[in-house]
């Protein structure tokens, strides 16, 4: 069965620590993502990865950086949270090419107090 | 990127009814998506439909696309209370970002 597995389902973290948040896909994707969900705002990209070592800004990458060193492997980095920060936080990955579906993670909750 | 809109919010059918959600997006497009959530869990990818189609089936699915008037559905037929969900489209735009998503419908089948 492929998976996208995203490392903690739940996270407390206080203001003005580093999160990372880990993603790992076993299905031999190109593409990583990175979304949060908001009640009422729907899904937000906040970067996205075509490849090892590269990474492209989405929608709402202020706040948010990523790494990726190995293919299966897509990180989001929190650098200093913040209580707007608090949200529910989706991976993603997909074969390259515009018309193939995502295959999205069970999501990480982060709560920062 | 523009979101999506879905329409309606919400949804409350009996189960052994058919539902019918809408979405409307603002640019032009390569395929449309359609993909299931259930609560506090990841998203499920439903079904892809391209931008030179104009229907397609998976199951109980029907999905339908209408570039002239931006706007897809999502037919479900004969409900099931487990298709109980908040449903989501999703579009890609042609250039190199990933997908954008709109803000769903929640359907609720009443057993």
């Amino acid at each position: 069965d492929v998976k996208v597995t995203q490392s903690s389902r739940y996270l407390v973290k206080r203001t003005g620590e580093k999160v990372f948040l880990e993603c790992v896909q076993d299905m031999d994707h190109e593409n990583m993502f990175w979304y949060r969900q908001d009640p009422g705002l729907g899904l937000r990209l906040i970067y996205f990865s075509y490849d090892v070592k590269m990474k492209e800004k989405g929608d709402i990458p202020e706040g948010y950086s990523v790494s990726r060193e190995k293919k299966e492997r897509f990180s989001l980095i929190l650098e200093s949270a913040s209580t707007n920060q608090t949200s529910m936080y989706l991976c993603a990955s997909s074969y390259i090419g515009v018309n193939y579906g995502y295959t999205f993670g069970s999501g990480t909750r982060l709560t920062v107090v | 990127s523009q979101q999506g809109e879905e329409d309606p919010q919400a949804l409350s059918i009996q189960e052994g009814e058919n539902a019918t959600m809408n979405c409307s997006y603002k640019t032009s497009i390569n395929n449309l998506q359609w993909y299931r959530q259930n609560s506090g869990r990841g998203l499920v990818h439903l079904i892809l439909i391209r931008s030179n189609e104009r229907e397609k089936h998976s199951g109980r699915l029907r999905v339908t696309l209408d570039t002239s008037k931006k706007s897809s559905s999502l037919l479900i037929t004969a409900s099931r209370a487990a298709d109980t969900a908040s449903y989501f489209c999703a579009y890609s735009g042609g250039g190199a970002d990933g997908l954008t998503f709109g803000k769903g419908t929640h359907l609720i089948i009443q057993p």
